[in-house]
């Protein structure tokens, strides 16, 4: 069964709004949350690394008070797009490692879909 | 730095065909290999991976073998079915690291 749970799947908003993305690890601890950003037929392009209790590290060309992650616990870490607007859009995919595993697998959530008007 | 080659698609079977899409790299050192798997609308699943030369990875009638004079990690299925069309990335992560260098992935249509 899935490890790594996403919410929501799907949000619509208008532009200008703060939406909000959740990750959450299933009945493990995640020492290590990734968000990444997959455009339409495209790869994944990783956005950040999240650790518990840290700040997360930005990779080049993010915008961190843009994509703001907050990782408050071992199981749950969050990106909000703050201010969104319609070059927003895209598919954002988090993935976790699990406590004890060493450095991977990650496992993935089923990615969120956001579409700002 | 890390980078990851994958054929482009989309690559169009017939049920029960040959599959094979090829990977390569570029790493320093001696990276982990991956192959995902992405079904529509889906996150990523791992499908198989690989540690260290020579090893084959293998799952669900998939496997790939890292190639490290070769610096490969092709993708091979013996016959595949409807249900594997999706989206196949490789990736690896360098020796010691946790984060996935992707490959910009191939799409699979099998027709029945």
């Amino acid at each position: 069964g899935a490890v790594v749970s996403q919410h929501p799947s799907w949000v619509i908003c208008k532009s200008g709004t703060s939406v909000k993305i959740e990750c959450r690890s299933l009945d493990f601890q995640a020492t290590t949350m990734f968000w990444y950003r997959q455009f339409p037929k495209q790869s994944l392009m990783l956005m950040a690394t999240s650790n518990e209790g840290s700040k997360a590290t930005y990779e080049q060309g993010v915008e961190k008070d843009k994509f703001l992650i907050n990782h408050a616990s071992l199981t749950l870490s969050t990106l909000t797009v703050t201010s969104a607007h319609p070059e927003d859009s895209s598919f954002y995919i988090c993935s976790a490692i699990l406590r004890g595993t060493g450095d991977q697998p990650q496992h993935f959530g089923d990615g969120t879909r956001l579409s700002i008007l | 730095g890390n980078s990851v080659t994958q054929m482009e698609g989309p690559v169009t079977l017939s049920e029960e065909a040959f599959l094979t899409i090829n990977c390569t790299y570029t790493a320093t050192g001696y990276p982990s290999l991956f192959w995902y798997v992405q079904y529509p609308g889906e996150g990523l699943q791992l499908l198989l991976k690989a540690t260290k030369a020579d090893d084959k990875g293998s799952n669900k009638g998939f496997e790939a073998t890292y190639r490290k004079e070769t610096t490969s990690f092709h993708l091979e299925k013996g016959s595949v079915q409807v249900s594997d069309s999706a989206v196949y990335f490789c990736a690896l992560s360098g020796r010691g690291g946790n984060k996935l260098v992707f490959g910009a992935g191939t799409i699979l249509r099998v027709k029945s």
